[in-house]
């Protein structure tokens, strides 16, 4: 059990372009998920936190306007990362926090690269 | 704020020996669990291990075992046996129970571990 999907795996844009990633919690409800970023050899870095039917919350330095989050079910959090430029070329991983145990379940994580 | 260091960037072990990696942290609040997480080349992030800060007794699973020490902040993680599929990066995590930073996990900067045949 705990198995959180993420798509796509790989997503290759051109500049200006907005592109969307799913993560969805197969086997059970996630009334929170967590968005990350990850470079290269590097730890994960929090992005945002996702809640079920509200606003997410967003860490300090990111912007709320180029990294959209929607959290509109129970198993469904989508990251739209709007206009992309090179910069935005990363690793972002998705994880889906499971009842009372705070455990955090992840996504296999996507790699976007911005021409 | 709470932090979590990992003082050692690469580690390496012989197959079928045994290998700990070091994890330090730094929390205000008094209720809140620690974690080893692995991430292989796969880049998919596995748990591993997992302790509640309230229970004294060390977490063990299978060959994976945790010295954790609240009053030094450490929480170390032992892995007996080691197998080439243990090859990955591994993270050490800290997650609040409580206060402003509830549920959300703060990670160290991870440990490289390399396991020769």
């Amino acid at each position: 059990g705990a198995v959180v999907s993420q798509h796509p795996s790989w997503v290759i844009c051109k500049s200006g372009t907005s592109v969307k990633i799913e993560c969805r919690s197969l086997d059970f409800q996630a009334t929170t998920m967590f968005w990350y970023r990850q470079f290269p050899k590097q730890s994960l870095m929090l992005m945002a936190t996702s809640n079920e039917g509200s606003k997410a919350t967003y860490e300090q330095g990111v912007e709320k306007d180029k990294f959209l989050i929607n959290h509109a079910s129970l198993t469904l959090s989508t990251l739209t990362v709007t206009s992309a430029h090179p910069e935005d070329s990363s690793f972002y991983i998705c994880s889906a926090r499971r009842g009372f145990k705070n455990i955090q379940y992840f996504g296999a994580g996507t790699r976007l690269s911005v021409l | 704020a709470q932090t979590v260091t990992q003082s050692q960037p690469e580690m390496s072990v012989q197959e079928a020996e045994t290998v700990t990696l070091s994890c330090t942290y730094d929390t205000s609040e008094s209720d809140y669990y620690l974690f080893w997480y692995k991430q292989p080349p796969s880049r998919q992030m596995i748990l591993v291990i997992r302790q509640e800060a309230y229970k004294q007794q060390n977490a063990t699973e299978n060959r994976f075992s945790v010295n954790f020490q609240k009053a030094a902040k450490s929480f170390s993680l032992k892995i007996s046996d080691s197998q080439l599929g243990d090859a990955a990066m591994y993270f050490c995590a800290c997650l609040n129970a409580g206060g402003t930073s509830y549920g959300k996990l703060t990670f160290g900067q991870g440990t490289i571990l390399t396991v020769h045949p």
